[in-house]
């Protein structure tokens, strides 16, 4: 069965300082994996994906993140924060089991940025 | 990335009365519509998958003849809450399935969300 576990459910960080927000998965699938940022209110935004391509992927925002099969991860960093982006983010895979293709959630970070 | 509207934005209603949810996919057509429904300080919860032309596919627990949803045409999926009670007021968020250029290109486009209150 598929699952995400988001390792911490609130970070904190200065801007203009590394952000770091961790993923986990299991799957027994060859996975696809998102992050998404959702803003108080609003829907959520794709941050960035990886689809079996590159392990190192680029997003938007400056967002980054790596596939790690070894590790089962798919973290999430930007070198430097800024103060837009704190919001909850959101770490998800894609069940590629059967035709009904649900993506399972993690529970989300909540990523504050202090000045 | 694709566009998902969402309509209306926010929603207030008596309880007992029927309130309908729009999803559109504004520039790729999506044969499949996912809705969600978000508690405070939660993540998301799926409540149906939508598929068009077909039946909707429901999550255990979501109350099929509650949440009636309706996926007419490849960019339209509709949420229909039917006599609503205090307890339905939530976030109800859509997304839609771009299928990409293969399985494993696949991404779900969100829907802004629709806030209802029921009085």
């Amino acid at each position: 069965a598929q699952s995400v576990t988001q390792l911490d459910s609130h970070v904190s960080v200065s801007e203009g300082t590394p952000v770091l927000l961790r993923c986990n998965y299991s799957s027994s699938y060859s996975p696809s994996l998102f992050w998404y940022v959702q803003h108080p209110n609003k829907g959520l935004q794709l941050l960035l994906k990886y689809t079996s391509a590159a392990t190192l992927v680029k997003g938007i925002n400056g967002f980054e993140a790596e596939f790690k099969k070894s590790e089962t991860s798919f973290h999430l960093t930007k070198p430097s924060a800024h103060m837009s982006d704190a919001a909850e983010h959101f770490c998800g895979v894609i069940d590629h089991a059967g035709n009904n293709r649900k993506l399972i959630w993690g529970l989300g970070t909540s990523l504050a940025v202090n000045p | 990335g694709a566009v998902v509207s969402q309509h209306p934005s926010r929603v207030i209603c008596k309880s007992g009365t029927s309130v309908k949810i729009e999803c559109r996919s504004l520039d790729f057509q999506a044969t499949t519509m996912f809705w969600y429904r978000q508690f405070p300080k939660q993540s998301l919860m799926l409540m149906a998958t939508s598929n068009e032309g077909s039946k909707a596919t429901y999550e255990q627990g979501v109350e099929k003849d509650k949440f009636l949803i309706n996926h007419a045409s490849l960019t339209l999926s509709t949420l229909t809450v039917t006599s609503a009670h205090p307890e339905d007021s939530s976030f109800y968020i859509c997304s839609a399935r771009d299928p990409g250029t293969g399985p494993y290109q696949e991404t779900q486009y969100f829907g802004p969300g629709t806030r209802l209150l029921v009085l």
